[in-house]
């Protein structure tokens, strides 16, 4: 079955820029999604279809998907952006990534 | 606006049926590429895909658990209604319910209900 990897955590400094990954085979051949998770809170969609932002995301948060590999970027990080981030993707159904835990230093 | 709200008990003993409730407005589920799922997430885990209903009533479930799931949909009542056969402490978690969008994104979320799987 299709898996999607992302690291367990990833540490930045305010201000400074994230990167969170999510490996998959051929991933670049499929739409990704990526989830914010704030303790005690629901996910909410942040990047869909690889790179777009939903209305109300700021401009800070980014995607892209080529190869193996679908980055969510987080430009000029702020502590209110410290949260566990998921992707997701499509294969045959939808997969979940094991989430990577943002801390903002 | 589109909101939904998930139901049902707190506490299931083992070897029970879980029945789920998510009631939403703002959906059409009748509308072309819409659809209604359910995640969980057992607590400190990452989220895990259930099972999802479309608006043509076609369903998908996951893999290991597509023996035990059953989804449903009232669309008079703006209802999509999750089972789970033969419940295990190991099932304990969230359940969130959300909204399949047209671009295959899951939003909004539900705010999702604890379930506790215990004797």
């Amino acid at each position: 079955s299709y898996e999607v990897t992302q690291p367990p955590s990833v540490s930045v400094s305010p201000g400074q820029t994230a990167s969170i990954s999510c490996s998959g085979d051929k991933l670049g051949g499929k739409y990704t999604y990526w989830y914010q998770q704030r303790p005690g809170q629901p996910p909410e969609l942040v990047i869909y279809q690889d790179n777009k932002r939903p209305s109300g995301i700021p401009e800070r948060f980014s995607g892209s998907n080529s190869g193996n590999t679908a980055t969510l970027t987080i430009s000029g990080t702020q502590a209110m952006d410290e949260a566990d981030y998921y992707c997701q993707a499509w294969d045959s159904s939808p997969i979940f990534g094991g989430g990577t835990k943002l801390t903002v230093l | 606006q589109i909101t939904l709200k998930e139901s049902g008990p707190t506490l299931v003993k083992p070897t029970q049926t879980l029945t789920l409730t998510c009631n939403f407005s703002g959906i059409s589920l009748t509308t072309s590429g819409v659809g209604v799922g359910w995640i969980r997430q057992a607590p400190g885990k990452a989220l895990e895909w259930l099972a999802l209903i479309y608006w043509d009533d076609d369903k998908l479930y996951s893999p290991s658990l597509r023996r035990r799931l059953t989804i449903t949909r009232d669309i008079s009542k703006n209802q999509v209604v999750l089972t789970m056969t033969n419940m295990d402490p190991l099932d304990t978690a969230t359940y969130y319910c959300a909204h399949r969008q047209i671009n295959m994104a899951f939003d909004p979320w539900g705010q999702g209900t604890l379930v506790t799987v215990s004797s």
